[in-house]
Formats: C-alpha cells, structure tokens, sequence
C-alpha cells in the first residue's frame, strides 16, 4: 500500500541553524501538508501546498518557514534559524483532493538546542 | 476560533476491557469529525469519520457518534485488544478546506 515517508526520523540542531526536513508524498496526490505537535500540545496545522503554491497557511507558518517541491516527489519544508521552541515533531501529509481524506508520514521529531 | 478537546491520557486498560475516549469540540459552523490513531513507529491514519449530525463512524470495532447537541464525538470499543495500543487523535474540518483542526492526543495502552 502506498504510504507517506519522511526523513530523518529524528534531527537535532543548534539554534539558528537552518533545516530541512524531507518528505515524499503519495505519488498521485495533489495537496500536500504539513503539521506539528509540541510535546504535550495538539497537533497543528501549518501549511498546505497545490499546484507549487502555498493553498493555506497558520499564523505559526511565518517567514522562518518555507515549503518547497524540488522535484516531482519530494515536499521539503525549511526552517531558516531554529529556534528552540520550534522543537516538535512535523508530520507531512497528503492527500488526492483538497477535502479528501489526508493520509500521514511517521514525522520528524525536531530537536533544536 | 475552531478547537478539539480530548480526555487526557494515558489510558490503561486489560485487554477485553470497554473503551471511551471523550472528544469534544468547538466550531462555528458544520464540521466533519474524525478519528486518527498512530501506531509506534508510524504516521497517522484515519480510523473513522462522520460528516453530519448523527451519523456513526465505525472500523476495526471502534465507532463514534456525531452529537451535535453535546458536541461531542466519543470514540467508544466494546472489547479492546493488546494491539490497539496506540495514540488516538480526534480532529474536525470543514468542507473542502485542506486543514484538520487536531486534539493533543490520547495514549491507550492495553495489557494482556
């Protein structure tokens, strides 16, 4: 069954370095996403992407942030200085239509220090 | 704004036990509910969904309700087993839109 991967699993990084973390949606998805949850805290939406554009963003999703598909496979979300409350672990997603069910990468558990 | 509130965990239960994991929610409008559970090591995966009052979601013996007069959406099983044990992730969304709005998580773990 096609499934969603993300890598690494676990990155640690020092305060105002840059990072970025990797994801390879289903192939024949359109929409693609990206949340996190800080320990302890709901899981949180970020950004979606469509068409190389960015669809919707939260207020978390500032100019730190940015999404990128390089390539016809991979989805890459940037954070260009890590702060360390951006420690949390991102989940990618994807999904074949904006309103159809989003299915989810294992995450990346971002440790910044 | 939007929200989903879960009963904290962990939840402990024997195997064979009755499940309920309370998820309540705020919203302004008619969204659809759903149910995510992570399994160790894996991404999340939609357990079941419900898109109108009153309708019951259900899978793999778990099922939920849309109660629009509580606005609740409970996540109930009537036998649990040693691989439930996982983390259970109410959410709601309207529509079209991309975004799940998500609870924090609820963590069962089921002894044998």
């Amino acid at each position: 069954e096609p499934e969603v991967t993300q890598t690494p699993s676990h990155q640690v990084t020092q305060m105002g370095q840059e990072v970025i973390l990797r994801c390879v949606p289903i192939s024949n998805h359109l929409y693609f996403y990206w949340y996190r949850q800080i320990l302890g805290q709901k899981v949180e939406f970020l950004v979606s992407f469509y068409n190389n554009e960015i669809s919707e963003k939260s207020e978390i999703f500032d100019d730190q942030f940015s999404v990128e598909r390089p390539d016809g496979s991979n989805f890459t979300l940037k954070i260009r200085s890590t702060k360390l409350e951006d420690s949390a672990m991102y989940f990618c997603a994807s999904s074949w239509e904006s309103g159809s069910e989003q299915y989810f990468g294992p995450g990346t558990r971002l440790t910044v220090t | 704004g939007d929200s989903v509130t879960q009963m904290e965990g962990p939840v402990t239960l024997s195997e064979e036990a009755f499940l309920t994991i309370n998820c309540t929610y705020t919203a302004t409008g008619y969204p659809s509910l759903f149910w995510y559970v992570q399994y160790p090591g894996e991404g999340l995966q939609l357990l079941l969904k419900a898109t109108k009052a009153d309708d019951k979601g259900s899978n793999k013996g778990f099922e939920a309700t849309y109660r629009k007069e509580t606005t609740s959406f409970h996540l109930e099983k009537g036998s649990v087993q040693v691989s439930d044990s996982a983390v259970y992730f109410c959410a709601l969304k309207y529509g079209s839109q991309g975004n799940l709005i998500f609870g924090k998580g609820t963590k069962l773990s089921v002894k044998p």
